[in-house]
């Protein structure tokens, strides 16, 4: 079966670079999406199609591709940014997610 | 504004069944796919279903495939998730979610998300 591969963990300070990687053998011909969950929460739709943003997320999120690996990067991290991170991809008939990343900003 | 919003959640026993219901407004059932995605507590994401938006397909994960029937009545704008046969491991908050595009079949990732309702099966 399909599967994606997150680093489980990211850490890093508030005002700094986070990047979450997501790789998958298919990716090269097939959108990412990413998700956003914090706790007790539904997940939040952040980037769509590898680099789209939706218009209610801010502009320190963003989405890139190349090759087999996709990467979400929010860019001057706030501790409300603080979450589990998901990517999403579809395979033939399969429909995955990683396995999550849970990003901490202190 | 578009809002889902899930029941039927509860505890059942081992081998018994549930339907969980998932109440659609700001939007016809008709235009979109749906989903269901589970999550087993402390755990990921886990796709389960789909349902076409003409409800000509049904997609299910090996995990649930044979066990669980997703279904839909456009009079209600309601979508439904038949569980049968359960297992512990299928013990998860269920969110169902639309599919991002419209007359689709279901792979455009999801853009809509109820808050989801809580399935406990114990023996």
């Amino acid at each position: 079966s399909y599967e994606l591969t997150q680093p489980p963990s990211v850490s890093v300070s508030p005002g700094e670079t986070a990047r979450i990687t997501c790789s998958g053998d298919a990716l090269e011909t097939t959108y990412v999406h990413w998700y956003q969950q914090k706790s007790g929460q539904a997940p939040v739709l952040v980037i769509y199609e590898d680099t789209k943003r939706p218009s209610v997320i801010p502009e320190r999120f963003s989405g890139s591709s190349s090759g087999t690996m996709a990467t979400l990067t929010i860019s001057g991290a706030h501790v409300e940014d603080e979450a589990d991170y998901y990517c999403y991809s579809t395979h033939r008939t399969s429909r995955v997610f990683g396995r999550g990343t849970r990003l901490s900003v202190l | 504004q578009v809002q889902l919003v899930e029941s039927g959640g509860g505890v059942v026993q081992t081998g018994r069944s549930l339907r969980l219901s998932c109440a659609a407004s700001g939007f016809s059932l008709s235009n979109y796919a749906l989903h269901w995605v589970r999550q087993a507590p402390g755990k990921g994401l886990e796709w389960a279903a789909a349902l076409s938006f003409d409800a000509s397909n049904e997609y299910y994960a090996d995990s649930v495939k044979g066990r669980f029937s997703i279904s839909r009545d456009t009079s209600k704008n309601t979508l439904y998730l038949q569980m049968n046969s359960l297992r512990a491991e299928d013990t998860a908050v269920y969110y169902c979610a639309r599919d991002r595009l419209p007359r689709r079949d279901g792979y455009n990732g999801f853009d809509y998300w109820g808050q989801g309702a809580l399935v406990t099966v114990s023996s």
